[in-house]
């Protein structure tokens, strides 16, 4: 299994600004994904984040709002942009090998709160 | 599309009963399933998953889970709850067949999972 390092755990933050998650594993990994959590409902996939390319966005979720990179095969980064308090969620790390059978490996999660 | 569904938001048991959380899915072909706890300010954990072969798939922490092909079903159980699984439970699902969703998990919307003393 891989180890997940997602920073921060945790903040809280000013309506309008932007704040930057970073998720880093442990190895190689081929498939990272961004999933937003809301309060008490399930996980949304917001996005794919692809090695060396532009993310893959979900219906609903823009590059503007939600800038993603991925440098590397065992890092990423999701900005939560121009925020407001309807982005308080946790924010959660996925990494997965790209085979269909295997499970996918969550980091901790970042809990954010726009105020 | 395929889709989960949790169908209770909280499950209380005592400890030392057996537990049983629900889960039904659709898929357009057949599936592959999986189960995740999540502890209050941790991310999900996996638990089990079912590929395929034997129906009863048993997993981590004395967890096991029985996929009914019949009733598309994937319910989780245990013989006897201790009151440190107190958790929220997530069932996933994905298609085993390629479709324009692309083989990505989709998340039941938890369960609540309870044991009181």
């Amino acid at each position: 299994s891989a180890v997940i390092s997602q920073k921060p755990s945790r903040d809280i933050c000013q309506r309008g600004t932007s704040l930057t998650i970073q998720c880093q594993v442990d190895s190689q990994v081929t498939m990272m994904f961004w999933y937003r959590q809301q309060p008490g409902q399930s996980l949304t996939l917001i996005a794919t984040a692809n090695q060396g390319s532009e993310a893959t966005y979900e219906s609903g979720f823009v590059i503007d709002k939600f800038p993603i990179s991925r440098p590397n095969l065992t890092f990423s980064t999701l900005t939560v942009s121009n925020m407001s308090p309807e982005d308080s969620s946790i924010y959660l790390c996925s990494v997965e090998q790209g085979i269909t059978n295997t499970e996918a490996f969550f980091g901790q999660g970042t809990r954010l709160t726009v105020v | 599309a395929q889709s989960v569904a949790q169908p209770e938001d909280q499950v209380n048991v005592a400890e030392g009963n057996p537990l049983t959380v629900k889960c039904t899915y659709s898929v357009s072909g057949n599936p592959y399933l999986f189960w995740y706890v999540q502890y209050p300010n941790r991310g999900l954990q996996f638990l089990l998953k079912y590929i395929t072969g034997d129906n009863l798939v048993k997993g981590s922490y004395g967890f096991e889970a029985e996929f009914n092909k019949s009733q598309t079903s994937f319910h989780l159980k245990k013989p006897s709850a201790l009151v440190s699984d107190s958790a929220l439970y997530f069932c996933a699902v994905r298609d085993r067949v390629g479709t324009g969703g692309g083989n990505k998990l989709t998340f039941g919307t938890g369960t609540q999972l309870k044991v009181e003393l």
